[in-house]
């Protein structure tokens, strides 16, 4: 299995722009959860899933976030419209019970 | 209100010193502990947990960590710094059990120096 895999790994886009945020789990990990991580604010859980269903979304930070599972091997993440408030590097996990594992991140820059 | 406190944003140790890196959570219930890594540009790597079993956790690259409840701690330690240890290291816990809902601490950046 090659991991948690997030694409793009480098986004930049102007504000106002809608931006959509990929992420391929680990098969098999039930549990998938997207973080955003800052300077100011460290690592902030926005979202998590539990079988493809959302569990708690309380980390998201406004209505311009949005989060998808449509199955168990894909997720999204989409903020529309975009401001640069929210460049971040955003990560996606995986877990089961016993291990949680990490994508490499997608640093998005919203200019 | 659960939260994870980790003393000290910087650490610097010298190669081969001791690297002890401070973590502080507060719960009503029995928490997981976790110690993860990340690398420059790099997502996060687990180093250990504590899942109520033993409470000296030991972990890869010669980490350890211990739990102690009268404490509310569980410090991460190295007796001997390498300089590939640089890197950022974060505190976490899950008080649902698993890896349920992760909260962060805010991460020490741990340098080592020749």
């Amino acid at each position: 299995d090659a991991g948690v895999i997030q694409s793009p790994r480098h986004e930049v886009t102007e504000m106002g722009q809608e931006v959509t945020l990929r992420c391929k789990p680990i098969s098999g990990h039930d549990y998938l959860f997207w973080y955003r991580q800052t300077m100011m604010r460290g690592l902030e859980l926005l979202i998590y899933f539990n079988n493809n269903v959302p569990i708690d979304d309380s980390g998201m930070p406004e209505d311009r976030f949005s989060a998808k599972m449509p199955n168990a091997s894909f997720s999204t993440l989409k903020i529309q419209p975009s401001e640069p408030r929210d460049s971040a590097v955003y990560f996606c996990a995986a877990s089961s019970r016993t291990e949680a594992f990490f994508g490499q991140g997608t640093r998005l820059t919203v200019v | 209100a659960q939260s994870v406190t980790q003393l000290g944003s910087h650490v610097s140790v010298s190669e081969g010193a001791l690297v002890l890196l401070r973590c502080n959570y507060s719960s009503s219930v029995p928490p997981y502990l976790f110690w993860y890594v990340q690398y420059p540009n790099q997502g996060l790597q687990l180093l250990l947990k504590y899942t109520s079993a033993a409470t000296l956790v030991k972990g890869i690259n010669g980490f350890e960590a211990e739990f102690k409840k009268s404490e509310t701690s569980f410090h991460l330690t190295k007796p001997s710094a390498h300089m590939s240890d640089a890197a950022e290291y974060f505190c976490a816990v899950s008080f649902s059990g698993g890896y349920n809902k992760l909260i962060f601490g805010a991460g020490t950046r741990l340098a080592v120096h020749p």
